[in-house]
């Protein structure tokens, strides 16, 4: 069975610096992996999606990247804000199964 | 709709008592999720809906649990019998069956509360 793994489980930064979140999963057949933010309270907002074929995705401040044969992607955050604080999560999805890590959670510091 | 949506945000119960947990999903998105999240926790797999019928219901905790989506469209969740274990938030989510990229939209989710 899938396992997915999320390190650290959480991260305490001052604002303005750049960070990167890891995620790393067991078995590297998988179809795409997804990275989700989560407030607290709220729903899972998909972020970024990698698809098996692909190193890396960008949106805005954010990139994520895959190594599917070593089993690890990240998700490197340029230029960190308060209002990035959340906790954030990986999902691997393989045929039409999803297995999410436990998640990071963020404090950008002000 | 625009987006995934759940009713009730809220449901507190009593243990014993029947619930019922709604999700309206994306239009158009076939295929269908429901999740359960404990604090602290990832959102754990219960049910999977291609179309109206459950192509995966192996993440069901018991035969207390039982989904159902009669139209393909909106998906309720029912629970039997609640247990204080049962408090959780359940997720719903949806996604096109495009197998290029399958990207899960999630609804808000409703938070269950079992006294």
């Amino acid at each position: 069975k899938q396992e997915v793994t999320q390190i650290p489980a959480a991260l305490s930064v001052p604002e303005g610096e750049n960070l990167v979140l890891n995620c790393s999963f067991t078995d590297s057949a998988i179809y795409n992996l997804q990275w989700f933010r989560q407030d607290p309270g709220k729903g899972l907002t998909s972020l970024l999606l990698i698809q098996s074929s692909q190193r890396e995705q960008t949106s805005g401040r954010l990139n994520a990247s895959l190594d599917k044969s070593s089993g690890r992607s990240t998700l490197y955050i340029a230029a960190s804000q308060p209002g990035d604080s959340a906790t954030y999560l990986c999902a691997v999805r393989h045929v039409n199964q999803f297995y999410f890590g436990t998640g990071t959670s963020l404090t950008v510091i002000p | 709709g625009a987006g995934v949506s759940q009713t009730p945000s809220n449901k507190v119960t009593e243990k014993g008592k029947y619930v019922e947990l709604r999700c309206d999903p994306i239009s158009g998105h076939t295929a269908l999720y429901w999740y359960r999240q404990s604090l602290g926790q990832g959102p754990e797999f219960l049910i999977y809906f291609q179309g109206t019928g459950a192509a995966d219901d192996s993440g069901l905790p018991n035969d207390r649990f039982f989904a159902v989506r009669p139209e393909g469209s909106v998906s309720t969740l029912k629970i039997q019998r609640t247990e204080r274990g049962d408090s959780a938030v359940y997720l719903c989510a949806s996604s096109s069956l495009n197998a290029n990229t399958r990207e899960l939209f999630f609804g808000e989710g409703s938070r269950l509360t079992v006294l």
